[in-house]
């Protein structure tokens, strides 16, 4: 196993635009989970998936966001129409459970707005 | 929700020098973990370390969860040892399973 994967590294959009990004967790860990990272802040909790459903959401997560997780495999996380305050890293991580022997992160996908 | 402080901000040391970070919390935890960021912005799990003392290789970890705080130990710096070093812990409860993480100690380690 290769770790956590995201896809893709970065991207660049246009305000307005919609943008899907991609998670694959480790492939035993049955949960998944979302954060966002800006400049010089730690990361902060978006949403996340046990299996397939989904438990939490931040009040972080507009309407504008959504996630999936079909099968209770690999992760999307979509925004719509962004906005210039989404320019962030979004970071994906996996663990085990039960057990919790910790968070696996991926190496995030920075999106930039212009 | 509980509150994560780390310290000091930064860091600045000489190649081979000792170094001391910080994580204090507000409330019990489940479960705590250290990460260093690198340059290119990816988490390395450090410690996964609710309580006691762990050791790998030049880095040890000591979590005293009954006065909520945590200690990270780098020994020996080296220049790789530079980025962002975040605790995140896990409250448990109605919050199990996310993290909430501190601002971070940015070490900077000179050769």
């Amino acid at each position: 196993d290769t770790g956590v994967s995201q896809d893709p590294r970065h991207k660049i959009t246009k305000r307005g635009q919609n943008v899907t990004f991609r998670c694959d967790p480790i492939s035993e860990h049955n949960r998944l989970y979302w954060y966002r990272q800006t400049l010089g802040q730690g990361p902060e909790f978006l949403t996340y998936f046990q299996n397939e459903a989904q438990l939490e959401k931040s009040r972080l997560l507009s309407d504008r966001f959504s996630a999936e997780r079909p099968k209770g495999s690999f992760s999307t996380l979509e925004i719509q129409r962004t906005e210039q305050g989404d320019s962030a890293m979004y970071l994906c991580a996996s663990s085990h459970t039960p057990g919790n022997y910790g968070y696996t992160f991926g190496s995030g996908t920075r999106l930039t707005v212009v | 929700g509980i509150q994560v402080e780390q310290s000091p901000p930064d860091l600045i040391l000489q190649e081979g020098a000792n170094s001391t970070l910080r994580c204090n919390f507000s409330d019990s935890v489940n479960n705590l973990q250290w990460f260093h960021q690198n340059p290119w912005g990816q988490l390395i799990n450090l410690f996964y370390i609710p309580s006691g003392t762990k050791q790998n290789g030049r880095l040890s970890a000591t979590t005293v969860a009954t006065e909520r705080y945590s200690l990270l130990y780098i020994s020996s710096s080296q220049t790789t040892d530079s980025g962002v070093y975040f605790c995140a812990v896990d409250a448990g409860g109605t919050s199990y399973g996310k993290l909430t993480f501190g601002q971070g100690t940015i070490l900077t380690v000179h050769p």
